[in-house]
């Protein structure tokens, strides 16, 4: 089966920086997305990598390996705005979406 | 401004009643997409249309139906709700459907209770 593994929950202290991983075992591979969802919101667009490496843009960066199967989204200075959860979903053979549960992250002051 | 706007933002109805949950864009997206959010669980796929006249069946299409019989139009049916169908609906577009377009925009959601 198809499966997204993210940890539940984290806490992290503003201005710190946290890395939220995700795992994942998808028919096909077609790229890794990863959203941000404040609470009551829809989610938003962050970051996509299709091929091994890092990806920044501005604070926050994602890292993929293809073959292990991994992602991270780093969070750098966090800011209280940060506090929200973080979605990771991977594009399959086909091209659907499937989504991890999410990570909720909170940030302390 | 553009995007996806969906109406009711929440609704409680009682079971067995029907209900069409709305969703408009005004992006041209190509393709469109209905997903439920629960509690603890990622976000399921419910139908999507991966353009104007065609639709699919996703994760979890039991107990609900949808048309695009145009670009801009997705709206989704619920037939005679039932309590699980209680949750949040997010109704999303992306431009198309290969991984690189794969972008999805998303409405802000319809809370739906069912009693």
């Amino acid at each position: 089966g198809q499966n997204i593994d993210q940890p539940t929950e984290m806490t992290a202290t503003e201005g710190a920086i946290v890395q939220i991983n995700c795992t994942y075992q998808t028919s096909g591979f077609n790229g890794l997305f990863w959203y941000q969802q404040h609470a009551g919101e829809a989610p938003t667009f962050l970051s996509y990598n299709v091929l091994d490496g890092l990806e920044e843009k501005g604070r926050f960066s994602s890292f993929l390996s293809r073959s292990k199967g991994y992602s991270y989204l780093l969070l750098k200075e966090l800011q209280m705005k940060d506090s929200a959860s973080y979605l990771c979903a991977v594009s399959d053979s086909n091209y659907q979406l499937i989504w991890g549960a999410g990570t909720k992250l909170i940030i302390k002051p | 401004i553009a995007g996806i706007t969906q109406a009711p933002t929440s609704q409680i109805l009682a079971a067995g009643r029907r209900m069409t949950l709305r969703c408009t864009q005004d992006m041209r997206h190509n393709a469109m997409y209905w997903y439920r959010q629960d509690l603890g669980l990622g976000l399921r796929l419910i139908h999507y249309s991966n353009t104007a006249g065609t639709t699919g069946k996703g994760e979890v299409p039991d107990g609900y139906s949808v048309s695009r019989a145009n670009t801009d139009d997705f709206p989704l049916t619920l037939a005679s709700a039932v309590p699980s169908q209680t949750s949040v609906y997010f109704c999303a577009s992306s431009p198309g459907t290969s991984s690189g377009a794969n972008v999805l925009t998303f409405g802000a959601g319809s809370r739906l209770t069912v009693l």
